[in-house]
């Protein structure tokens, strides 16, 4: 099946300052979501960017799908963007309807 | 939209007994899934439906594991019986596949077997 890889699997940083997430795919996909997990384990959704680049305040992500990665921006960081970062892809070929999840990457943002 | 609603959140139960996790899908999306996050494995598929039906359950770990969605507004996760090795956050997703397949996700039950 496909493979999903995040990097890096950890993150600590001072308040306010930015970062970039990585997720790399294997294969071909439909859908690539990235997701927030907080501190409550609910999952957010925060972007579904299966091609292009999208902002949402001071979230943005972009997806290179023939190249097969995406990255998520997050700039001047807060304490509550602490929690565990998914990517998720749903490959376009065979069982082409189910999510595969990356591990994650864990951010810590300290005040 | 409520969003997708799972119930209950929180359940502790002890091994062998049956366990019952209810999740209501978005209304209009017509796929549902039910997801199992563990630290081991990370998120994985247990099951999928799409129109009521059971597309692959080959996630489902084994013949204790039982689902089922008699409408399309409703479905149940049943593990009959519990082992501690269950222990999980159970999550209920549920999406529109007719274009754009955007997932969301329940509040999960945590499910502690002791």
């Amino acid at each position: 099946g496909i493979q999903v890889e995040q990097s890096p699997p950890d993150l600590i940083l001072q308040e306010g300052a930015n970062s970039t997430l990585r997720c790399n795919f294997s294969d071909s996909v439909n859908n690539l979501q990235w997701f927030h997990q907080n501190p409550w384990g609910q999952l957010i959704n925060l972007f579904y960017i299966p091609s292009g680049t999208k902002q949402n305040g001071r979230l943005s992500a972009t997806t290179v799908a023939t190249e097969r990665y995406s990255l998520l921006y997050i700039s001047s960081s807060q304490t509550t963007d602490s929690g565990v970062y998914f990517c998720a892809v749903e490959n376009s070929g065979g069982s082409n309807y189910k999510l595969t999840f990356g591990k994650g990457t864990l951010l810590t943002v300290n005040p | 939209d409520a969003g997708v609603i799972q119930s209950p959140r929180h359940e502790v139960t002890e091994m062998g007994q049956e366990v019952t996790l209810r999740c209501k899908p978005i209304s209009g999306h017509n796929s549902l899934f039910w997801y199992r996050q563990t630290m081991m494995r990370g998120l994985e598929l247990l099951i999928y439906f799409n129109n009521n039906v059971p597309i692959d359950d080959s996630g489902m770990p084994e013949d204790r594991f039982s689902a089922k969605m008699p409408n399309a507004s409703f479905s149940t996760l049943k593990i009959q019986p519990s082992e501690p090795r269950d222990s999980a956050v159970y999550f209920c997703a549920s999406s529109f596949t007719g274009g754009r397949t955007e997932a969301f996700f329940g509040q999960g039950t945590r499910l502690t077997v002791v």
